[in-house]
Protein backbone atom coordinates (compact mmCIF):
# COMPACT_ATOMS: atom_id res chain seq x y z
CA UNK A 1 0.00 0.00 0.00
CA UNK A 2 1.12 3.69 -0.31
CA UNK A 3 1.54 5.36 2.70
CA UNK A 4 3.54 8.63 4.18
CA UNK A 5 4.87 8.32 7.62
CA UNK A 6 5.62 11.74 9.34
CA UNK A 7 7.12 10.11 12.76
CA UNK A 8 7.57 13.87 14.13
CA UNK A 9 4.35 15.27 15.83
CA UNK A 10 6.01 18.28 17.05
CA UNK A 11 9.14 19.88 16.53
CA UNK A 12 11.35 22.92 17.81
CA UNK A 13 14.41 24.81 16.49
CA UNK A 14 16.14 27.89 17.60
CA UNK A 15 16.23 30.79 15.23
CA UNK A 16 18.98 30.93 12.48
CA UNK A 17 19.79 26.80 12.79
CA UNK A 18 18.97 24.58 10.72
CA UNK A 19 15.81 22.04 11.18
CA UNK A 20 15.58 18.20 9.32
CA UNK A 21 12.14 17.35 9.24
CA UNK A 22 11.77 13.68 8.67
CA UNK A 23 9.62 11.81 5.68
CA UNK A 24 9.83 8.05 4.84
CA UNK A 25 7.14 6.82 1.93
CA UNK A 26 6.26 3.51 0.90
CA UNK A 27 4.93 2.43 -2.89
CA UNK A 28 5.96 -0.24 -5.56
CA UNK A 29 5.59 2.34 -8.24
CA UNK A 30 9.10 3.74 -9.95
CA UNK A 31 7.39 6.66 -10.89
CA UNK A 32 6.22 9.18 -8.31
CA UNK A 33 6.63 12.86 -6.97
CA UNK A 34 7.20 13.28 -3.77
CA UNK A 35 6.54 16.94 -2.28
CA UNK A 36 6.32 18.85 1.06
CA UNK A 37 3.85 21.84 1.96
CA UNK A 38 3.83 24.35 4.58
CA UNK A 39 0.44 25.46 6.36
CA UNK A 40 1.05 28.25 8.84
CA UNK A 41 -1.37 29.11 11.37
CA UNK A 42 -3.31 31.48 8.66
CA UNK A 43 -4.59 28.15 7.01
CA UNK A 44 -3.06 28.25 3.77
CA UNK A 45 -1.61 24.98 2.42
CA UNK A 46 2.04 26.61 0.44
CA UNK A 47 3.69 24.37 -1.52
CA UNK A 48 7.52 24.25 -1.13
CA UNK A 49 9.32 21.72 -2.92
CA UNK A 50 9.36 18.91 -5.20
CA UNK A 51 11.26 16.01 -5.82
CA UNK A 52 10.44 13.16 -8.78
CA UNK A 53 11.46 9.47 -8.34
CA UNK A 54 14.10 9.70 -11.32
CA UNK A 55 15.87 13.31 -10.10
CA UNK A 56 19.25 12.55 -9.49
CA UNK A 57 19.85 15.59 -7.55
CA UNK A 58 18.32 16.60 -4.25
CA UNK A 59 15.89 19.66 -5.04
CA UNK A 60 16.77 23.12 -3.65
CA UNK A 61 14.38 25.87 -3.36
CA UNK A 62 16.09 29.05 -1.50
CA UNK A 63 16.49 27.80 2.08
CA UNK A 64 14.14 24.45 1.50
CA UNK A 65 16.31 21.34 0.38
CA UNK A 66 15.39 17.48 -0.07
CA UNK A 67 16.98 15.06 1.07
CA UNK A 68 16.06 12.38 -0.94
CA UNK A 69 17.55 8.88 -0.10
CA UNK A 70 15.82 6.37 -2.58
CA UNK A 71 17.68 3.50 -1.10
CA UNK A 72 16.17 4.02 1.95
CA UNK A 73 12.12 5.97 0.59
CA UNK A 74 13.03 8.85 2.67
CA UNK A 75 12.58 12.71 1.45
CA UNK A 76 13.51 14.76 4.56
CA UNK A 77 12.84 18.26 4.38
CA UNK A 78 16.09 20.49 5.38
CA UNK A 79 15.05 24.10 6.27
CA UNK A 80 18.37 26.49 6.66
CA UNK A 81 19.00 29.36 8.63
CA UNK A 82 15.16 29.27 10.27
CA UNK A 83 12.74 32.18 10.76
CA UNK A 84 10.13 32.84 13.47
CA UNK A 85 8.19 32.67 10.19
CA UNK A 86 8.44 29.27 9.59
CA UNK A 87 6.89 27.75 12.68
CA UNK A 88 3.85 25.95 11.10
CA UNK A 89 2.83 22.57 10.37
CA UNK A 90 4.33 20.49 7.21
CA UNK A 91 3.35 18.01 5.74
CA UNK A 92 5.40 15.39 3.60
CA UNK A 93 2.85 13.92 0.39
CA UNK A 94 3.28 12.12 -2.19
CA UNK A 95 1.67 10.96 -5.80
CA UNK A 96 2.19 8.81 -8.38
CA UNK A 97 2.90 9.64 -11.82
CA UNK A 98 0.15 7.63 -13.03
CA UNK A 99 -2.48 8.42 -10.51
CA UNK A 100 -4.38 11.93 -9.78
CA UNK A 101 -3.83 11.36 -5.74
CA UNK A 102 -1.72 13.44 -3.61
CA UNK A 103 -1.20 10.80 -0.29
CA UNK A 104 -0.43 12.86 2.91
CA UNK A 105 1.79 12.29 6.34
CA UNK A 106 0.02 13.26 9.61
CA UNK A 107 2.13 16.34 9.60
CA UNK A 108 4.89 17.67 11.99
CA UNK A 109 4.35 20.79 13.64
CA UNK A 110 7.21 23.02 13.59
CA UNK A 111 7.92 26.21 16.20
CA UNK A 112 10.98 28.37 15.74
CA UNK A 113 12.00 29.81 19.19
CA UNK A 114 13.82 33.26 19.06
CA UNK B 1 -0.91 35.93 -11.07
CA UNK B 2 -3.70 34.62 -8.94
CA UNK B 3 -3.30 31.12 -8.86
CA UNK B 4 -6.90 29.47 -7.25
CA UNK B 5 -8.62 31.65 -5.38
CA UNK B 6 -11.60 30.72 -3.29
CA UNK B 7 -15.12 32.26 -2.64
CA UNK B 8 -16.29 32.86 0.02
CA UNK B 9 -13.41 32.81 2.65
CA UNK B 10 -16.22 32.35 5.22
CA UNK B 11 -19.66 31.28 5.66
CA UNK B 12 -22.22 30.23 8.23
CA UNK B 13 -24.73 28.05 7.53
CA UNK B 14 -27.90 27.29 9.40
CA UNK B 15 -28.71 23.10 9.17
CA UNK B 16 -30.74 22.41 5.87
CA UNK B 17 -29.68 25.21 4.20
CA UNK B 18 -27.59 24.85 1.07
CA UNK B 19 -24.50 26.80 -0.12
CA UNK B 20 -21.75 26.59 -3.12
CA UNK B 21 -18.15 27.16 -2.94
CA UNK B 22 -16.57 28.75 -5.99
CA UNK B 23 -13.18 27.44 -7.12
CA UNK B 24 -11.14 29.61 -9.61
CA UNK B 25 -7.59 28.97 -10.94
CA UNK B 26 -5.69 30.59 -13.88
CA UNK B 27 -2.89 28.20 -14.66
CA UNK B 28 -4.40 26.15 -16.82
CA UNK B 29 -4.76 22.75 -14.89
CA UNK B 30 -6.75 20.23 -16.29
CA UNK B 31 -7.00 18.42 -12.69
CA UNK B 32 -9.12 20.36 -9.91
CA UNK B 33 -9.93 18.91 -6.25
CA UNK B 34 -11.96 19.48 -3.36
CA UNK B 35 -10.74 18.40 0.13
CA UNK B 36 -11.67 18.99 3.38
CA UNK B 37 -9.80 19.43 6.79
CA UNK B 38 -11.02 18.82 10.09
CA UNK B 39 -9.22 20.09 13.36
CA UNK B 40 -6.21 18.10 13.62
CA UNK B 41 -6.31 16.10 10.75
CA UNK B 42 -4.94 15.79 7.62
CA UNK B 43 -6.59 16.65 4.45
CA UNK B 44 -9.64 14.19 2.72
CA UNK B 45 -10.41 14.12 -0.67
CA UNK B 46 -14.14 14.93 -1.72
CA UNK B 47 -14.23 15.50 -5.05
CA UNK B 48 -12.00 15.66 -7.68
CA UNK B 49 -11.89 16.90 -11.98
CA UNK B 50 -10.10 15.34 -14.34
CA UNK B 51 -11.18 17.85 -17.03
CA UNK B 52 -14.16 20.50 -17.97
CA UNK B 53 -17.34 18.04 -17.49
CA UNK B 54 -15.81 14.97 -15.64
CA UNK B 55 -16.01 14.72 -11.96
CA UNK B 56 -15.42 11.81 -9.60
CA UNK B 57 -15.89 10.94 -5.84
CA UNK B 58 -13.13 10.92 -3.88
CA UNK B 59 -12.71 9.09 -0.47
CA UNK B 60 -15.54 11.73 1.45
CA UNK B 61 -18.33 12.48 -1.26
CA UNK B 62 -21.68 12.15 0.20
CA UNK B 63 -23.44 15.47 0.95
CA UNK B 64 -21.44 17.56 -1.52
CA UNK B 65 -21.94 17.31 -5.16
CA UNK B 66 -19.62 19.51 -7.67
CA UNK B 67 -19.76 20.71 -11.25
CA UNK B 68 -16.81 21.36 -13.68
CA UNK B 69 -18.93 23.74 -16.00
CA UNK B 70 -15.44 25.16 -17.55
CA UNK B 71 -11.99 24.31 -16.64
CA UNK B 72 -11.09 26.85 -14.85
CA UNK B 73 -13.89 26.64 -12.78
CA UNK B 74 -14.90 23.85 -10.24
CA UNK B 75 -17.90 24.47 -7.89
CA UNK B 76 -18.60 22.55 -4.44
CA UNK B 77 -22.22 21.90 -3.08
CA UNK B 78 -23.61 21.46 -0.28
CA UNK B 79 -27.56 20.10 -0.97
CA UNK B 80 -29.20 20.27 2.95
CA UNK B 81 -25.86 21.39 5.33
CA UNK B 82 -25.29 19.41 8.17
CA UNK B 83 -22.82 20.14 11.99
CA UNK B 84 -20.48 17.00 10.72
CA UNK B 85 -19.82 18.96 7.67
CA UNK B 86 -17.87 22.21 9.72
CA UNK B 87 -14.73 22.50 8.73
CA UNK B 88 -12.33 24.13 6.56
CA UNK B 89 -12.72 23.37 2.72
CA UNK B 90 -9.73 23.43 0.13
CA UNK B 91 -9.59 23.64 -3.79
CA UNK B 92 -6.49 22.51 -5.58
CA UNK B 93 -5.58 22.16 -8.37
CA UNK B 94 -2.76 20.16 -10.63
CA UNK B 95 -1.48 19.48 -14.05
CA UNK B 96 -2.91 15.90 -15.64
CA UNK B 97 -0.77 12.88 -16.35
CA UNK B 98 1.51 13.83 -18.97
CA UNK B 99 4.67 13.56 -17.49
CA UNK B 100 5.88 13.62 -13.98
CA UNK B 101 3.61 14.15 -11.25
CA UNK B 102 3.56 17.80 -10.54
CA UNK B 103 2.36 19.52 -6.94
CA UNK B 104 -1.19 20.35 -6.16
CA UNK B 105 -1.16 24.47 -6.00
CA UNK B 106 -4.20 25.25 -3.21
CA UNK B 107 -6.43 27.44 -2.93
CA UNK B 108 -6.33 29.59 0.46
CA UNK B 109 -9.35 27.55 1.74
CA UNK B 110 -12.77 27.95 3.39
CA UNK B 111 -13.78 27.84 6.84
CA UNK B 112 -17.70 26.93 6.71
CA UNK B 113 -19.59 26.41 10.34
CA UNK B 114 -22.79 24.66 10.03
CA UNK B 115 -24.53 25.54 13.57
Amino acid sequence: AQKITQTQPGMFVQEKEAVTLDCTYDTSDPSYGLFWYKQPSSGEMIFLIYQGSYDQQNATEGRYSLNFQKARKSANLVISASQLGDSAMYFCAMRMDSSYKLIFGSGTRLLVRP
Amino acid sequence: NAGVTQTPKFRVLKTGQSMTLLCAQDMNHEYMYWYRQDPGMGLRLIHYSVGEGTTAKGEVPDGYNVSRLKKQNFLLGLESAAPSQTSVYFCASSRGLAGPAGPQYFGPGTRLTVT
